[in-house]
């Protein structure tokens, strides 16, 4: 099994361009969610997904948009990139009932 | 709401010490508490976890205890490695993670 798959692992955006992280998972887990980590701060949640059809912000949604497309899939969207969106953003599923979080390797952005 | 305080960084040993990294928590209700390990340039990865008070996680030498009157859940290895060069994370999940800022250790040899 790959576990949490993600695409790109880098990626250099100008202010103001718009990207889509994709994200994917093959364990049959219901939840996802997206993160992202900056020096200091530990990971903070962007977006998560419950279910199927259902997304909910985190603590940091501002600038950022979600598709959860099937259960397997959950991408991430910046719309018009800006310099503080620099930062390396891991998705993650887990099962409903263990609450147990399963990373995928990361992407780090940068954003010039 | 719910939020995890964690020892900061970073720590340097040498090989063979012992390692402790203090964390502790507010929440409500039970949530399930969790330390992840993430190597340089990788993805986090689950080290241990306990569901319930006085549950003791161990994975891979480490250990750690869900303390519900003292609300903590510090990490310890008795003989550290080079390759536990990591940060480590703190967290606390209902039914989102709630993560420390990450305490950076390296080992020396």
């Amino acid at each position: 099994n790959a576990g949490v798959t993600q695409t790109p692992k880098f990626q250099v955006l100008k202010t103001g361009q718009s990207m889509t992280l994709q994200c994917a998972q093959d364990m049959n887990h219901n939840s996802m969610y997206w993160y992202r980590q900056d020096p200091g701060m530990g990971l903070r949640l962007i977006y998560y997904s419950a279910s199927e059809g259902t997304t909910d912000k985190g603590e940091v949604p501002n600038g950022y948009n979600v598709s959860r497309l099937n259960k397997r899939e959950f991408s991430l969207r910046l719309e018009s990139a800006a310099p503080s969106q620099t930062s390396v953003y891991f998705c993650a599923s887990s099962d409903s009932d263990t609450y147990e979080q399963y990373f995928g390797p990361g992407t780090r952005l940068t954003v010039t | 709401g719910n939020s995890v305080t964690q020892m900061e960084g970073p720590v340097t040993l040498s090989e063979e010490a012992f390692l402790t990294i203090n964390c502790t928590y507010t929440a409500t209700g039970y949530p399930s508490l969790f330390w992840y390990v993430q190597y340089p340039g990788e993805g986090l990865q689950l080290l241990l976890k306990a569901t319930k008070a006085d549950d003791k996680g161990s994975n891979k030498g480490f250990e750690a205890t869900y303390r519900k009157e003292t609300t903590s859940f510090h990490l310890e290895k008795g003989s550290v490695q080079v390759s536990d060069s990591a940060v480590y994370f703190c967290a606390l999940s209902d039914y989102k993670l709630s993560f420390g800022a990450g305490t950076t250790v390296t080992v020396r040899a």
